[in-house]
């Protein structure tokens, strides 16, 4: 596997809370993706960050790369429960067209 | 636009049946992925295609499964005397061009959840 020795993880957080989660992968990229599944949805591109930025964000979604230690990172400020979703890193190679993802995190959102 | 549209969403089959799912890509995008989606295994490539012509199915199962795209609008995936093993959500996606591939964004279909009895 591309990846560390993650399962599938799963997060429970209050509404309002921030929140971090962790990928961490093993062959050369220059670009992490992040996305996110909805249940009965696939999953959908939510924020992307290349290796010459070392910090991303879009609203609130902040995602963070060190290519040094192969590791990536996805943080929602002040969560809402409309979060609740799996979400996945995954990562390209170089000149290869498909992606392979990560294990993911369940990510639960109580009001 | 209406997204990569998949179908049919649900498909039950008994088990040595033929299983046929169907992919419908965002018109205009070039490149048409499928994937394989369980609990135990995740999100698995499969294979994917590039203005039709078949670039990479390292993931294909050898025996059984095969993959198809006839035109620009629709890709098929074929599985053969299915087995238990084969129950999965099967995702197609596209993407709109294949330049900086390693930054291609993928459009997902909402699946076919294939269930064999």
């Amino acid at each position: 596997s591309q990846w560390g020795e993650e399962n599938l993880q799963a997060l429970s957080i209050q509404e309002g809370e921030d929140v971090t989660m962790n990928c961490s992968y093993k062959t050369y990229t220059t670009v992490v993706h992040w996305y996110r599944q909805d249940s009965g949805r696939g999953p959908a591109l939510i924020i992307l960050i290349r290796s010459n930025e070392r910090e991303k964000r879009s609203g609130r979604l902040r995602a963070t790369l060190d290519t040094s230690s192969q590791s990536s990172s996805l943080s929602i400020t002040a969560a809402q429960c409309e979060d609740t979703a799996v979400y996945f890193c995954a990562t390209g190679g170089t000149n290869t067209g498909k992606l392979t993802f990560g294990d993911g995190t369940v990510l639960t959102v109580k009001p | 636009n209406a997204g990569v549209i998949q179908t049919p969403r649900h498909k039950v089959t008994g088990k040595g049946q033929e299983a046929t799912l169907w992919c419908e890509p965002i018109s205009g995008h070039s490149a048409v992925f499928w994937y394989r989606q369980t609990i135990v295994q995740g999100l698995e490539f499969l294979t994917y295609f590039r203005n039709q012509a078949p670039i990479d199915d390292s993931g294909m199962p050898k025996e059984r499964f095969s993959a198809q795209m006839p035109n620009q609008s629709h890709s098929t995936l074929k599985i053969q005397s299915t087995q238990p093993q084969d129950s999965a959500v099967y995702l197609c996606a596209s993407s709109p061009r294949t330049g900086g591939l390693s930054a291609e964004t993928l459009y997902f279909g909402s699946g076919t959840r294939l269930t064999v009895l």
